[in-house]
């Protein structure tokens, strides 16, 4: 078992670029969480997938930020005209998804984004 | 609102030490609440995890009380070593209808030899 795979490691982009950031969740596993972490904030949700459908994004920021799960097998975190402040270690974890948000999450080791 | 607070940024301890961190919680109602470590270049990985009130979770030597007269949930460790030494988090998950877990901020442990 390869855990939660996130890809890339590190991506650097410039101001107003676009950023999409890969997560392919451990096999069996139906929920899939995206978080961000900062110094600052420590770990904050952003949004859930369970069976691929999205459940609660209640911590996506409403502009710029979007996310997907085409498959099963992976989720996308896009984030459109990046900005400094967008700058973050973004971690996907799973979850086996039978009892929501109090089973163990599984996380992968996260995109560090730089925007310069 | 539903909060973690964790007041200890940061943390330096000696090897043998007695560690210990302080979570508390705010939410209504009793939360199960969890403590996961993250060493460095990982991704946070689960400590422990408690469901019941009053309840002890330990793992790996960590232990943390599940208080809900204080509502806190503060790991501990009776002597520490410098394999410990990562960041540590305490989260929740809100009852009723938490989806997810909310994190704390994260407190620092270094373990000096």
């Amino acid at each position: 078992n390869a855990g939660v795979i996130q890809t890339p490691r590190h991506k650097v982009t410039g101001k107003g670029q676009e950023a999409t950031l890969w997560c392919e969740p451990i096999s069996g596993h139906s929920a899939v969480f995206w978080y961000r972490q900062t110094i600052v904030q420590g770990l904050e949700f952003l949004t859930y997938f369970r069976n691929q459908a999205p459940i609660d994004d209640s911590g996506m920021p409403k502009e710029r930020f979007s996310a997907q799960m085409p498959n099963q097998s992976h989720s996308t975190l896009k984030i459109q005209s990046t900005q400094p402040q967008d700058s973050a270690v973004y971690l996907c974890a799973s979850s086996l998804g039978h009892w929501g948000g109090s089973e163990t999450l599984y996380f992968g080791s996260g995109t560090r984004l730089t925007v310069l | 609102g539903d909060s973690v607070i964790q007041m200890q940024g940061q943390v330096t301890l000696s090897e043998n030490d007695f560690l210990f961190i302080n979570c508390t919680y705010s939410t209504t109602g009793y939360p199960t609440l969890f403590w996961y470590v993250q060493y460095s270049g990982e991704g946070p990985q689960l400590l422990l995890q408690v469901t019941t009130a009053n309840n002890k979770g330990s793992s790996r030597g960590f232990e943390a009380t599940y208080d809900k007269g204080t509502t806190s949930f503060h790991l501990q460790k009776t002597s520490v070593q410098e394999i410990d030494s990562a960041v540590y988090y305490c989260a929740m998950r809100e009852p009723n209808s938490g989806t997810y877990q909310r994190f704390g901020t994260g407190t620092k442990l270094q373990v000096v030899p």
